[in-house]
């Protein structure tokens, strides 16, 4: 299995460009999650999915989309790109929330908005 | 709101010299408590998961415990592969989703 696979490695975006952040998992866990992580700050949640179909807002969901149509595969897109975007974002998923929540987590994509 | 502290901020550890991290959490509900490694330039990587107070897990020079207000990350004899930084976060809630709230982490460096 090569468990949550995140693509590009690497962005740099100028201010109002647009883009897709790839996240795959062969897991087949139904949980899939989009972090950021800034300096200095925890892992922040963007947005969640409890499984095909469905999807919610985390805590800073504010200039981000996702979308879930299959298991395997949870997008980010960012729209309108801002310097405040400026992180490294990880892709996480779960087999599901109780009692067993522990959390596999992509290699990160590191995302330079200039 | 739910808080989870983790103490110190960084920690600098001769190789062989035993010591502890924290994290003190104020939350309501606690359904789990989960402790993670990440390595530089890399996505955490899961440890543990400790559900009650006064339970204990253990994994090779690492020994996690919980009681109502914190949790302790114990390091036995480290060694310089064990630098990274370590990561708590606390589940709380209940249905369907259960909300994960990390701390900002404990930079560990084992110096030879």
């Amino acid at each position: 299995n090569a468990g949550v696979t995140q693509t590009p490695k690497f962005r740099i975006l100028k201010i109002g460009q647009s883009m897709t952040l790839q996240c795959t998992q062969d897991m087949n866990h139904n949980y899939m999650y989009w972090y950021r992580q800034d300096p200095g700050m925890g892992l922040k949640l963007i947005y969640y999915s409890v499984g095909a179909g469905i999807t919610d807002k985390g805590e800073v969901p504010n200039g981000y989309n996702v979308s879930r149509s299959t298991t395997e595969d949870f997008p980010l897109r960012l729209e309108l790109a801002a310097p405040s975007q400026t992180s490294v974002y990880f892709c996480a998923s779960s087999p599901r929330t109780s009692p067993h929540n522990e959390q596999f987590f992509g290699p990160g994509t590191r995302l330079t908005v200039l | 709101e739910d808080q989870v502290t983790q103490s110190p901020e960084a920690l600098r550890l001769q190789e062989g010299e035993s010591s502890s991290l924290n994290c003190s959490y104020t939350v309501s509900g606690l359904r789990g408590l989960f402790w993670y490694r990440q390595d530089p330039g890399k996505g955490p990587e899961f440890l543990f998961t400790l559900y009650s107070a006064g339970e204990e897990k253990e994994k090779e020079r690492l020994k996690a415990t919980l009681t109502k207000k914190e949790s302790f990350l114990h390091i036995t004899a480290p060694k310089p592969e064990d630098s990274a930084t370590y990561l708590c976060a606390v589940q709380v809630g209940s249905g369907g989703y259960q909300k994960v709230t990390f701390g900002t982490g404990t930079k560990l460096q084992v110096i030879p």
